[in-house]
């Protein structure tokens, strides 16, 4: 059926403002990934999830990042006290196995902190 | 560091012609490595991908070129087209994230 969606599309935060960033993965996709992409660079990886289990989360930046995907399926990225830095686009994308370089990428969320 | 290193940053071929992107990386590890395409506004979506015991792969006007000893890889376009402009990222990945270039913003003039 459908793609990878995330919402909001566009997300406007104040700094020190509390985000969360949502993602439905594909049904039945197993392993599900978020990245940042900053403008004019490639994506970077944050956080794996493999069902609900985080098996990795070496990319995110800080503490003030933090992803969930409690029941294996949709998954939240919330960024805390946001910073400038944080503005960029953030992707989420699912495959079916595991780390497979067979991934689908939703639309994304594009982060401005002003 | 960076692991993937591509280049050119950006190109521009009259439509018809043949971009060649290239793409480096570090890391022998790795065991497959694809080939992204972005249009703005989008995700990126997996066009093509080999693995290194493959010199060459071909899937409609999409080639990659793969040279093991060199570490290096490569997309070629076949007969491009204005539909092909958009943002190209190679990529690598072994039992871990993908690790992406920076892209190549390829523009395709009529």
């Amino acid at each position: 059926g459908a793609g990878v969606s995330q919402s909001p599309r566009y997300k406007v935060a104040k700094r020190g403002q509390d985000v969360a960033l949502r993602c439905d993965p594909i049904s039945g996709h197993v392993s599900l990934f978020w990245y940042q992409q900053a403008l004019g660079q490639g994506p970077e990886f944050l956080t794996y999830f493999q069902n609900e289990a985080q098996l990795d989360k070496s990319g995110l930046p800080s503490d003030r990042f933090f992803a969930e995907r409690p029941e294996g399926s949709v998954s939240t990225l919330k960024i805390q006290r946001t910073q400038q830095e944080d503005s960029a686009v953030y992707l989420c994308a699912s495959s079916f196995g595991g780390m497979s370089y067979e991934q689908y990428f939703g639309p994304g969320t594009r982060l401005t902190v002003t | 560091q960076q692991q993937v290193k591509q280049s050119p940053q950006s190109l521009i071929v009259q439509k018809g012609g043949i971009p060649i992107i290239n793409c480096a990386y570090e890391n022998t590890a790795f065991d497959y490595f694809p080939w992204y395409q972005q249009f703005p506004g989008k995700g990126p979506a997996l066009l093509i991908a080999i693995r290194p015991d493959v010199s060459e792969k071909k899937e409609g006007r999409f080639t990659i070129s793969f040279n093991k000893s060199a570490k290096q890889f490569s997309l070629h376009i076949m007969d491009s087209q204005p539909g092909d402009s958009a943002t190209y990222f190679c990529a690598a990945i072994r039992d871990t994230p993908l690790v992406f270039g920076k892209g190549t913003r390829l523009s395709v003039i009529a």
